[in-house]
């Protein structure tokens, strides 16, 4: 059972558009929301977060938001530029520190020139 | 959908043993597995790629010898770390590449504690 959901596996976006990745979970109990950026043959990398008493969190280009009750997050990049083209996980985790982070499959995003 | 079964989910350990993790491909085969040392709220470290009858790929800095990869079948791929110390201890967790070749699928990761 898949407690974070990436609908999308991929999704491609006009160079300078808004670029949405979507995410879904399951589990009411997380209260702490991740995005990672992956190239190929490189490991994940952290980009922004959330923590659960927010509904926004800003990082320049890229926003995150949090819909509690719909339990849905979404990363938003605007303008979305060639280099924004990778995988993107969408990871939730517990209270603790020490919980674990569940990831969600990925979404590739390709921006297109 | 692909599942990875990773195994143990927590083990707390004594300095000097060895301890082994697990990851299967319940439903499909994952010729590539990838290995990542997570520390808390921050970026996975890839620490090597593990190839089906092959020699597993290391990352710059990670000790071979010290991380022992095994990937003996399609569906098994195994992570020892020899002679654990404490600054061992951290949150490992393997991923393989799904079949359609978009998506990944993670294990549910170890905590390795070692006292």
């Amino acid at each position: 059972d898949q407690q974070v959901k990436q609908n999308s596996p991929s999704l491609s976006v006009q160079e300078g558009r808004i670029s949405i990745l979507n995410c879904d979970y399951t589990n009411s109990m997380f209260d702490y929301f991740l995005w990672y950026k992956k190239y190929p043959a490189e490991g994940p990398t952290f980009l922004i977060s959330i923590s659960s008493i927010k509904d926004k969190n800003e990082d320049g280009r890229f926003t995150v938001f949090l819909n509690k009750s719909a339990k849905h997050l979404s990363l938003h990049i605007v303008p979305s530029q060639p280099g924004d083209s990778a995988v993107y996980f969408c990871a939730a985790s517990g209270m603790n520190r020490d919980d674990k982070i569940i990831f969600g499959k990925g979404t590739r995003l390709h921006i297109l020139p | 959908g692909a599942v990875v079964s990773q195994h143990p989910s927590w083990v707390i350990c004594k300095s000097g043993t060895s301890v082994k993790i697990e990851c299967r491909s319940l439903d499909f085969q994952a010729t590539t597995m990838f290995w990542y040392r997570q520390f808390p709220k921050q970026s996975l470290m890839l620490m090597a790629t593990s190839n089906e009858g092959s020699k597993a790929t290391y990352e710059q800095g990670v000790e071979k010898d010290k991380f022992l990869i095994n990937h003996a079948s399609l569906t098994l791929s195994t992570l020892t770390v020899t002679s654990a110390h404490p600054e061992d201890s951290s949150f490992y967790i393997c991923s393989a590449p799904d079949r359609d070749g978009y998506g990944y699928t993670f294990g549910s990761g170890t905590r390795l504690t070692v006292v």
